[in-house]
Parts: structure tokens; sequence; C-alpha cells
């Protein structure tokens, strides 16, 4: 079945540096994969999307990679803030009926 | 506050229970999500609307789940006959899909507990 994996483990970054978090997918090839930031007791609110033909784009200290050879994306923060501290989602995207399939999530702890 | 709204936020019922969530939706948006999430998990695909039409639903969905969209605009979720497994965070989401893809805008859930 289609599936998106996340690191479980929380991940612990000093402030300033860089934030990289992985998603795979596996035994599909989604179109569009899109990222979300989760705070605790709220939705999750959208970030970036990147198309299966896009290798990169970035927003503000944001940046994202689709590698579809090795059926992953990277997420990385730049200039790290604890205002990042945050769970990051992966999701991918049915074209049609807009479906997201998330992984399980990412917990970024941005210490100051 | 033009965002997806849910009400309640909160709601705590003894096992074999109804309920019922409510999601109003921003109001352009002609698609509508519903979600699940437990403690460590991604949020969990459930049902969707496409105007007032359910265009899909989970297997997932048992059938002591049911959700409406009666005039297009705000939707419901009834849980009927609550188990303790159905504890979990309900989300809604809407997008504005016009022949391609959008980003979808998340309401606050509703928690709910089973007890």
């Amino acid at each position: 079945s289609q599936k998106i994996e996340q690191n479980s483990e929380a991940l612990n970054i000093q402030e300033g540096k860089t934030a990289t978090l992985t998603c795979n997918y596996t035994n599909y090839s989604p179109a569009y994969l899109q990222w979300y930031r989760q705070d605790p007791g709220r939705g999750p609110v959208f970030l970036l999307l990147i198309r299966e033909n896009e290798k990169e784009k970035r927003k503000e200290r944001l940046k994202v990679t689709f590698d579809t050879t090795l059926k992953q994306s990277l997420f990385h923060i730049t200039a790290s803030q604890p205002a990042d501290s945050a769970t990051y989602l992966c999701a991918s995207l049915s074209s049609n009926t807009g479906k997201l399939i998330f992984g399980q999530g990412t917990t970024l702890q941005v210490k100051p | 506050d033009t965002g997806v709204s849910q009400n309640p936020r909160h709601k705590i019922t003894k096992r074999g229970q109804n309920v019922t969530f409510r999601c109003d939706p921003i109001s352009e948006h002609n698609r509508l999500y519903w979600y699940r999430q437990t403690l460590g998990q991604g949020p969990e695909f459930l049902t969707y609307f496409q105007n007032e039409a359910q265009l899909e639903k989970s297997r997932l969905l048992s059938d002591r789940f049911s959700a409406e969209r009666p005039k297009g605009s705000f939707s419901t979720l009834e849980i009927q006959r609550t188990e303790q497994g159905d504890s979990a965070m309900y989300l809604c989401a809407s997008s504005s899909y016009q022949g391609s893809v959008h980003e979808q805008y998340f309401g606050p859930g509703t928690r709910l507990t089973v007890t």
C-alpha cells in the first residue's frame, strides 16, 4: 500500500543551525509532495508544495527537494530559531481527489 | 476570522453514545475533507466532499461513521455507538479545487475522548 515515512525520532538542534527532515515514500510515485507544520493542539498549516518535475523549491528560510530516484523529499530550515520548534508533516497529494496521505511527522526542537 | 472552524473543540463521551462534530470551511472553498489523527501519528484521510457530493470514503470509515455536507457549505461528522478506539483528534480541512491542486486549510480539530 502507499506509504509515507518520516523519522519518528525528535530532531534537536541548536539555534542558527540548519534543520534537515527526511520523507520517504514507498509503493507509488506521487506527483506532488506537501509539507505542513503542526503545533500542539492545532491543525496542520501548509508550508510548501513541490511537484515531481521540480527538484527544489524555496520559500524564505525553507527549502524542499524532491528526488524521484531515491523516492525521497528533504525539508530544510536554515538559520533555525526556537519559534521553528514544531512537528513537521510530509504528505503526498492525489491530483484527482486532493486527498492527502501523511507521514507520521517529525518533531523539531530548536534550542536557544 | 475567515479560517476553518470546528465545533466543539473538545468532546468527552461515554462508550456507546453518539457524537456529532461540525466543520465550517472557508466560504469560497468547494472541497471539504475529514481526517483523524491519533497521538504521534499523522492525520489519516476519512472522507471528502466536492460541494455537497461525498466523493470518497476511506476503508477506515466503518458503518458507525457518517458525514454530510447538505448544502455544500458546513459539514457534520457523526459517530454512532462510540468505542474507546474512536478517541482521537478529528480534523476538517477545506480547499478550492479549480482544475489544479491547492493547499488544504485545516481547522483546529475536535478532540474526542471516549471513556
